[in-house]
């Protein structure tokens, strides 16, 4: 059965950091790019980064390029997002998920249970 | 970047309807689309991907089409468990950006 569990959300500061991890089960994770999506309360989906199966492509969404850096470990099958210069505005829900098809075309088929992230003073 | 918009954003419906609902792209995005359900406190779930490909699992009744900039949605007859919030998302390039979302409610 294919799993993923996000942990390391929580309440942070402005401007401070936090490092999200997924933790990947029931397929063979290094297979496959992996992708974060955020969700602000009452909002809708956000699409935060993209990494390739082996890292080679990473890419980010404009609100957070330059401040959150996305990496994996395929030796441990974990998917992970490091938050700094945190602000209000980042304040969500974050789900790690998986794409399928090449370039993207299959879509996320499964997705974490998501991680509160929640910036505040 | 590739904006999506949807219609419609809000819709109230009867067990047994049919819904449509209209994803339109800024730019042509071939058939680099998909479509989840999100029910609240969950995650989304994939249901149509490749604009009109059934997702293995999902129901029949849900049914996707489209290509370049007009895409639709259709649930031939809706079922007390699809209330739900439906979002498209472009997959044909970065930013992976969804739409706004399109509640469907009990009416």
């Amino acid at each position: 059965e294919v799993q993923l569990v996000e942990s390391g959300g929580g309440l942070v500061k402005p401007g401070g950091s936090l490092r999200l991890s997924c933790a990947a089960s029931g397929f063979t994770f290094s297979s496959y790019s992996m992708n974060w999506v955020r969700q602000a309360p009452g909002k809708g989906l956000e699409w935060v980064s993209s990494i390739s199966s082996s890292s080679s492509y990473i890419y980010y969404a404009d609100s957070v390029k330059g401040r959150f850096t996305i990496s994996r470990d395929n030796a441990k099958n974990s998917l992970y997002l490091q938050m700094n210069s945190l602000r209000a505005e980042d304040t969500a829900v974050y789900y790690c998920a998986r794409e399928v098809g090449s370039g993207g075309t299959g879509g996320f088929d499964y997705w974490g249970q998501g991680t509160l992230v929640t910036v505040s003073s | 970047d590739i904006q999506l918009t949807q219609s419609p954003s809000f819709l109230s419906a009867s067990v047994g309807d049919r819904v449509t609902i209209t994803c339109r792209a800024s730019q042509g995005i071939s058939s680099y689309l998909a479509w989840y359900q999100q029910k609240p406190g969950k995650a989304p779930k994939l249901l149509i991907y490749a604009a009109s490909t059934l997702q293995s699992g999902v129901p029949s009744r849900f049914s996707g089409s489209g290509s370049g900039t007009e895409f639709t949605l259709t649930i031939s007859s809706l079922q007390p468990e699809d209330f739900a919030t439906y979002y498209c998302q472009q997959l044909n390039s970065y930013p992976f950006t969804f739409g706004p979302g399109t509640k469907v409610d009990i009416k």
